[in-house]
C-alpha cells in the first residue's frame, strides 16, 4: 500500500502571509499513460466533512479561491496558501488515488500565528 | 445542487451489528462510485469501502474485508453500509462520499455519522 507523509504536522502562519504544506508519498503517483498525477487535497474545518481543494496535484476544484494551488508530480506534492485568511483553520489532508487503497496523509494542522 | 444525507450512526456493544444509510441527490445516482471513509475521534481520514456505479464492483479495506458489506440501491438513490462483528477500534465518524467521474479522488462528502462500539 501507498503511505503518504505530510510536513509538518502543525503550521502556524500569519494573516496575509504564504502557508506550504508538504505531501510525500512512498511510491509515485503518475500515471505514465496520461502522465496524470493521481494526488488531491482536502480540507477539513472543526465540525465539519472534508471538502476538496485540488485534484491530480494541480487542478483547483470549482468554487476554490484562487489563493490556493497545488504542485509537485511523482511523490512529492505541496499545497500553497498564497494569502492566508481567517477562514483558512483547517486541518488539510492529501490524498493518493493511484492504487486501491487509496490512502491519506497523517494531517496538517494549520493555524494563525 | 449534491447531497448527501446520512443517517443509521449509533452506540453499540462490542460483537454487535449496524447498517448505515446515505440518501444522495442532485446527480444521477447509478452514474457514479460511492464510498464510505472513516476518522476515529480526534485521527486522520481512512477509506473504507467502494462500490461501482452499478453495485456490480466492490472494494474493501482490509481492516474492514469480512465484516462490512457495502452494498447501494439505485432505484432510491441510497448507498449503504452494514457493519458486523464490531470492534472498538471501528468507533469513527463514517462519512459517505461520491466518487469523481471514473475516478478515485471525492468530490462531495455526507455530513458524517458517528459510530461508537463500546460495552
Amino acid at each position: 500500500d501507498i503511505v503518504m507523509t505530510q510536513s509538518p504536522d502543525s503550521l502556524a502562519v500569519s494573516l496575509g502571509e504564504r502557508a506550504t504544506i508538504n505531501c510525500k508519498s512512498s511510491q509515485s503517483v503518475l500515471y505514465s499513460s496520461n502522465n496524470e498525477n493521481y494526488f488531491a487535497w482536502y480540507q477539513q474545518k472543526p465540525g465539519q466533512p472534508p471538502k476538496l481543494l485540488i485534484y491530480w496535484a494541480s487542478t483547483r476544484e470549482s468554487g476554490v479561491p484562487d489563493r490556493f494551488s497545488g504542485s509537485g508530480s511523482g511523490t512529492d506534492f505541496t499545497l500553497t496558501i498564497s494569502s492566508l485568511q481567517a477562514e483558512d483553520v483547517a486541518v488539510y489532508y492529501c490524498q493518493q488515488y493511484y492504487t486501491t487503497p487509496c490512502s491519506f496523509g497523517q494531517g496538517t494542522k494549520l493555524e494563525i500565528k | 445542487e449534491v447531497q448527501l444525507l446520512q443517517s443509521g450512526g449509533d452506540l453499540v456493544q462490542p460483537g454487535g451489528s449496524l447498517r448505515l444509510s446515505c440518501a444522495a441527490s442532485g446527480f444521477t445516482f447509478n452514474n457514479y462510485a460511492m464510498s464510505w471513509v472513516r476518522q476515529a475521534p480526534g485521527k486522520g481520514l481512512e477509506w473504507v469501502s467502494t462500490i461501482s456505479g452499478s453495485g456490480g464492483k466492490t472494494f474493501y479495506a482490509d481492516s474492514v474485508k469480512g465484516r462490512f458489506t457495502i452494498s447501494r440501491d439505485n432505484s432510491k438513490n441510497t448507498l449503504y453500509l452494514q457493519m458486523n462483528g464490531l470492534r472498538a477500534e471501528d468507533t469513527a465518524i463514517y462519512y459517505c462520499a461520491k466518487n469523481s467521474s471514473g475516478h478515485s479522488y471525492f468530490d462531495y462528502w455526507g455530513q458524517g455519522t458517528l459510530v461508537t462500539v463500546s460495552s
